[in-house]
């Protein structure tokens, strides 16, 4: 079937960490997109791809990376200079401008 | 600058009962609106979406929406709620610019009364 990919489902980052989390789509999609969710908040955009190798900045990205080296990865580093990196991460991807994005299952990213 | 505000942070229905979950935006133009809705622990799944044309729209697992650009609403709703649709719901908008990026409400956690 296809859809989106993240792994893994839970993670724990020890201070001074980087950490990455993994996001894979087989279908066939032009963009993809980092969100970051808070307890009780909406989604904040962190990053955002439209085409391989060429990725933009979002409204939180600071203490973020990210790469698009392959059309079906998208795969983003929390790095040590996240101070409050827990929260859980939804990626997603589109096919175009008139359709709606498709979201991955999550990754819960937690401090040890 | 743009924004999608959805007054209720939580609702409680019995189960039975209609549902109708408010969602306004800020915007110009007309936008693209979607809803989706969240399980715990889980990514979203998108409900129903508008682009243009009839301004009620039906989406899956009985919800429906309708676009009301004079009140610049798109409220979510369902003549009879079961017990799996208590969730989160969030209201998105698309930002018309080169990515189209959603910009989304704070979310709705409904729950279900037996």
């Amino acid at each position: 079937d296809g859809g989106i990919t993240q792994s893994p489902k839970y993670l724990f980052r020890k201070e001074g960490q980087n950490v990455t989390l993994s996001c894979e789509q087989n279908l066939n999609h032009d963009a993809m997109y980092w969100y970051r969710q808070d307890p009780g908040q909406g989604l904040r955009l962190i990053y955002y791809s439209q085409i391989v190798n060429d990725f933009q900045k979002g409204d939180i990205a600071e203490g973020y990376s990210v790469s698009r080296e392959k059309k079906e990865s998208f795969p983003l580093t929390v790095t040590s200079a996240q101070k409050n990196p827990t929260a859980f991460y939804l990626c997603a991807s589109r096919i175009n401008s008139n359709q709606p994005q498709h979201f991955g299952d999550g990754t819960r990213l937690s401090i040890l | 600058a743009q924004s999608v505000t959805q007054p209720d942070i939580h609702i409680t229905v019995s189960e039975g009962a209609s549902l109708e979950l408010r969602c306004n935006y800020s915007y110009g133009a007309t936008p693209y609106l979607f809803w989706y809705v969240q399980s715990p622990g889980q990514g979203l799944q998108l409900l129903l979406k508008y682009f243009s044309g009839d301004t009620l729209v039906q989406g899956i697992k009985g919800f429906e929406a309708e676009f009301k650009r004079s009140q610049s609403s798109f409220n979510l709703r369902k003549p009879s709620v079961h017990w799996s649709d208590a969730a989160e719901y969030f209201c998105a908008v698309v930002l018309n610019n080169a990515g189209n990026m959603l910009t989304f409400g704070g979310g709705t956690r409904l729950m279900v009364k037996p």
